[in-house]
């Protein structure tokens, strides 16, 4: 019974490269939430995707970055053209429903490090 | 959109001790959730506590809500060295997105 699924778990780009975050929610969940946290923070929400649907992407970067949750495969969190400050911990979470009654499944994060 | 605030943003306390953390909001929530995080891992859902409730518990774990001063405390009784982690408490806003709040990072000292 896997839980959330994320790869890489570190990664690291130098400026200007693009970096690729994958996220496999667990079995039998359609809802997907990528949130990035910064060192001694909290995390920030940045999209919220359904299956081949955004849903909420209020705290995502108008530019650079964009996301995907394809009908088949895992949810993508795509950064092009990182910068230094994209340096962070970003995690995937995943829900059953949409409702906002239940709590969200976190995966172990990817560790983006920009060089 | 309105951030949790979490009190102390640190906490040390020996082993055995109860460690009480405290969260405070700005908006109208449906429910409150708590959640840990151990040194670079993802989170863990430790308890929802809905907006009608008062007080709800869960093994060592206790949370209380009041809705009329928008606060919220997790306390841990009998703490173990384990217990050692970043607590953060969340709420829903909009379409499900959860507010984090800055987190208490809590020593557990044996």
């Amino acid at each position: 019974n896997a839980g959330v699924m994320q790869n890489p778990r570190h990664l690291v780009r130098r400026r200007g490269q693009e970096a690729r975050l994958r996220c496999s929610p667990m079995k039998g969940h359609s809802h997907v939430y990528w949130y990035r946290q910064l060192p001694e923070e909290g995390l920030k929400f940045m999209v919220y995707l359904q299956k081949e649907n955004i849903i909420d992407e209020s705290g995502m970067p108008k530019e650079r970055f964009s996301a995907e949750f394809p009908k088949e495969g895992p949810s993508i969190l795509r950064i092009q053209q990182v910068v230094r400050g994209d340096s962070a911990a970003y995690f995937c979470a995943s829900s059953p429903v949409g409702t906002g009654a239940q709590p969200q499944h976190f995966g172990d994060g990817t560790r983006l490090s920009i060089l | 959109s309105q951030q949790g605030e979490e009190d102390p943003q640190a906490l040390s306390i020996q082993e055995g001790e109860n460690a009480t953390m405290n969260c405070s909001y700005k908006t109208s929530i449906n429910n409150l959730q708590w959640y840990r995080q151990n040194s670079g891992r993802g989170l863990v859902h430790l308890i929802l506590i809905r907006s009608n409730e008062r007080e709800k518990h869960s093994g060592r774990l206790r949370v209380t809500l009041d809705t009329s001063k928008k606060s919220s405390s997790l306390l841990i009784t009998a703490s173990r060295a384990a217990d050692t982690a970043s607590y953060f408490c969340a709420f829903v806003q909009g379409a499900q997105k959860l507010v984090f709040g800055q987190g208490t990072r809590l020593t557990i000292n044996p």
